[in-house]
């Protein structure tokens, strides 16, 4: 059963312009939200977390967006560039299990110049 | 910052032989560690954690004798292949966290394996 769920599989934004990924998770013990971007033939790196004692999260062109109530958070990037063009993927985890992270299906980002 | 390294990032076997894959914590201890797989553009899926000192814990459907992990040392855990398939070709992706409390997971850049 997937417990965290994405969205879009796919984005494509024009250089300049704002992503905006959506995630949406089930288990209500999850209290650890963080985003990573990967590159082809790399592993995940990690961009930016949020703990749901908080609604919004920013570093830099990238913000966290947290609603407990619906279960959902969502990345955006703001000025998106092409050097953003990779794959993203939400993540949960309980903290007290030690990390142990559900990934959510990942979405492509293109940057178009 | 912390990095965590991974050998070898390619690798090609043969179907039925074994293969070992290291997974280095390189300036922090790491009594745990993690196993993913991730298949062709598709998600990371956790295979098994590794503790330091004590057996792996697998993930429901993942074969621990197939997947033999091995953590002997606070940085270093290993992942061996047995009997390998071409079933079994994928992106192999270790992470860690140090071992301070709260501190993030860091991933290591994977391992393709392709089996023929």
């Amino acid at each position: 059963q997937q417990q965290v769920k994405q969205s879009p599989q796919s984005l494509i934004v024009q250089k300049g312009g704002i992503s905006i990924i959506n995630c949406a998770y089930e288990n209500t013990a999850f209290d650890y939200f963080p985003w990573y971007q990967q590159f082809p033939g790399k592993g995940p790196a990690l961009l930016i977390a949020i703990r749901p004692d908080v609604s919004e999260k920013k570093e830099g062109r990238f913000t966290i967006s947290f609603n407990k109530s619906a279960k959902q958070f969502s990345l955006h990037i703001m000025d998106s560039q092409p050097g953003d063009s990779a794959t993203y993927f939400c993540a949960a985890s309980k903290e007290t299990s030690g990390s142990r992270l559900t990934f959510g299906e990942g979405t492509q980002l293109t940057v178009n110049p | 910052g912390a990095v965590v390294s991974q050998h070898p990032s390619r690798v090609i076997c043969k179907s039925g032989t074994s293969v070992k894959i290291e997974c280095r914590s390189l300036d922090f201890q790491a009594t745990t560690m993690f196993w993913y797989r991730q298949f062709p553009k598709q998600s990371l899926m956790l295979m098994a954690t590794s503790n330091e000192g004590s057996k792996a814990t697998y993930e429901q459907g993942v074969e621990k004798d197939k997947f033999l992990i091995n953590h002997a040392s606070l940085t270093l855990s290993t992942l061996t292949v047995t009997s390998a398939h071409p079933e079994d070709s994928s992106f192999y992706i270790c992470s860690a966290r140090d071992y301070r409390f709260n501190s993030p997971l860091h991933f290591g850049n994977g391992t393709r394996l392709t089996v023929t």
